[in-house]
């Protein structure tokens, strides 16, 4: 049963600290996501990949956010520094184009 | 830009009964895909049912049913014999193939009454 995994699912961390969350995309799907969900804004995507190019990020906050992916088993999402602002659930997810995108079970970040 | 619309922040059933869900979208694309994800307490993000635009039959998974309005831009999920585990965030989603932007609706929170 192939799945979106990501670590860690918590972390609780100080303002100005770097965090990096971690993705492994389902084996062969060719399309990877980051999105972040929040009561105010709700599901918000940040960045997404094909083929691990980065095909959009204009949903990132540029300054402090950076997401990459050095192979096609993993992809990531830093912060740094980080902002009680960040303080959200971060999902990852994955597809193949044109198809259903399959989620991670979040990476909940609190910034005290 | 697309849009996703849903006009219920909550809704209840009794369980064993059937509840519709509503959706609406405005996309200017003629290839795009439907789909209605589930989000229990846990926070998982888990995909319902999924519908073809070009396709005209409703897609079905089991007692999820959706009602695809192509015209209307209508794309209702329908859950018969509702059972207790089906309480959870309903999110509607829009991918536009060109962009390959998934677009959310604010969700619907759905309560199984025993």
């Amino acid at each position: 049963d192939a799945r979106v995994t990501q670590t860690p699912r918590h972390k609780v961390t100080e303002m100005g600290q770097e965090v990096t969350m971690r993705c492994q995309p389902i084996l062969g799907h060719n399309t990877v996501f980051w999105y972040r969900q929040t009561m105010m804004q709700g599901l918000e995507l940040l960045a997404y990949f094909r083929n691990r190019a980065p095909l959009d990020d204009s949903g990132m906050p540029k300054d402090r956010f950076s997401a990459e992916m050095p192979d096609a088993t993993l992809a990531t999402l830093k912060i740094q520094p980080s902002e009680p602002r960040d303080s959200a659930v971060y999902f990852c997810a994955s597809g193949l184009a044109g198809r259903a995108q399959y989620f991670g079970p979040g990476t909940r970040l609190t910034v005290l | 830009a697309q849009t996703v619309t849903q006009s219920q922040p909550e809704m209840s059933v009794q369980e064993a009964e059937t509840v519709t869900l509503s959706c609406t979208y405005d996309t200017s694309e003629s290839d795009y895909y439907l789909f209605w994800y589930k989000q229990p307490p846990s926070r998982q993000m888990i995909l319902v049912i999924r519908q073809e635009a070009y396709k005209q039959q409703n897609a079905t998974e089991n007692r999820f049913s959706v009602n695809f309005q192509k015209a209307a831009k209508s794309f209702s999920l329908k859950i018969s014999d509702s059972q207790l585990g089906d309480a959870a965030m309903y999110f509607c989603a829009c991918l536009d193939e060109g962009a390959q932007k998934l677009v959310f609706g604010q969700g619907t929170r759905l309560t199984i009454n025993p």
